[in-house]
């Protein structure tokens, strides 16, 4: 079956770096992903999301990158701020009518001051 | 108050009881669906709902009974509870896609323990 996945559990930067979350996944038939962060004590909330016919998206201090060639997800965080720290899932969902999402394991930021 | 809730926030259970995690959401959503959150596993799908009336298994059904007599309301149920269960359970919901957008919104997760 499908599986979306993360390259590292744990990532840790300065308060102002830019930081990169990676995630792959394995279904080429994948339309849509999504980028969720989930603080501690809380459920998981939407950051931004990508259609398959996309290569990049951008939101305010975020930015998602799609390759489909390899099959590869990118959140990049700009100017990663301590409120930024929290876990981060990547969840992809085939193309079909109401399939529900696959989620990766997560990666947790921890930005220090 | 608009939204989705979840309840009981914590609820600690014996081995063998049959326990109700509750979820309702106020936007009318069709989309209903039940996470588990377990370290290492990520969020692992347990049951879906595109309606009332309509509901599907998920990755990891097994032990875990849904309903969906009203749009707003999404039971899910541990007929007999055990530790392999205990678990943070996540409630979300979404409406149909309009401009193609699939994501979610979830509740604030039901931590149980069973013991």
């Amino acid at each position: 079956g499908e599986s979306v996945g993360l390259h590292l559990p744990t990532l840790s930067v300065q308060e102002g770096d830019n930081s990169i979350i990676n995630c792959a996944y394995s279904n080429s038939a994948s339309d849509y992903f999504i980028w969720y962060k989930q603080e501690s004590g809380k459920g998981p909330q939407f950051i931004i999301d990508i259609r398959s016919n996309m290569d990049k998206r951008q939101g305010q201090r975020v930015t998602v990158l799609l390759n489909k060639t390899v099959k590869h997800l990118s959140l990049q965080i700009a100017a990663t701020q301590p409120g930024d720290s929290a876990v981060y899932f990547c969840a992809e969902k085939a193309n079909q009518a109401g399939t529900a999402l696959i989620f990766g394991k997560g990666t947790t930021l921890s930005v220090s001051s | 108050d608009a939204g989705i809730t979840q309840s009981p926030r914590y609820k600690i259970t014996e081995t063998g009881r049959q326990v109700t995690l509750m979820c309702h959401q106020t936007w009318s959503h069709s989309y209903m669906f039940w996470y588990r959150q377990d370290l290492g596993h990520g969020l692992r799908l347990i049951y879906y709902s595109a309606a009332a009336d309509i509901t599907d298994k998920g990755e990891v059904p097994d032990g875990y009974v849904v309903s969906r007599s009203k749009t707003e309301n999404f039971p899910l149920t541990l007929e007999s509870a055990t530790r392999s269960q205990t678990s943070v359970y996540f409630c979300a919901s979404r409406d149909v896609p309009g401009q193609g957008n699939y994501g979610y919104t979830f509740g604030s997760g039901t931590r149980l323990t069973v013991v």
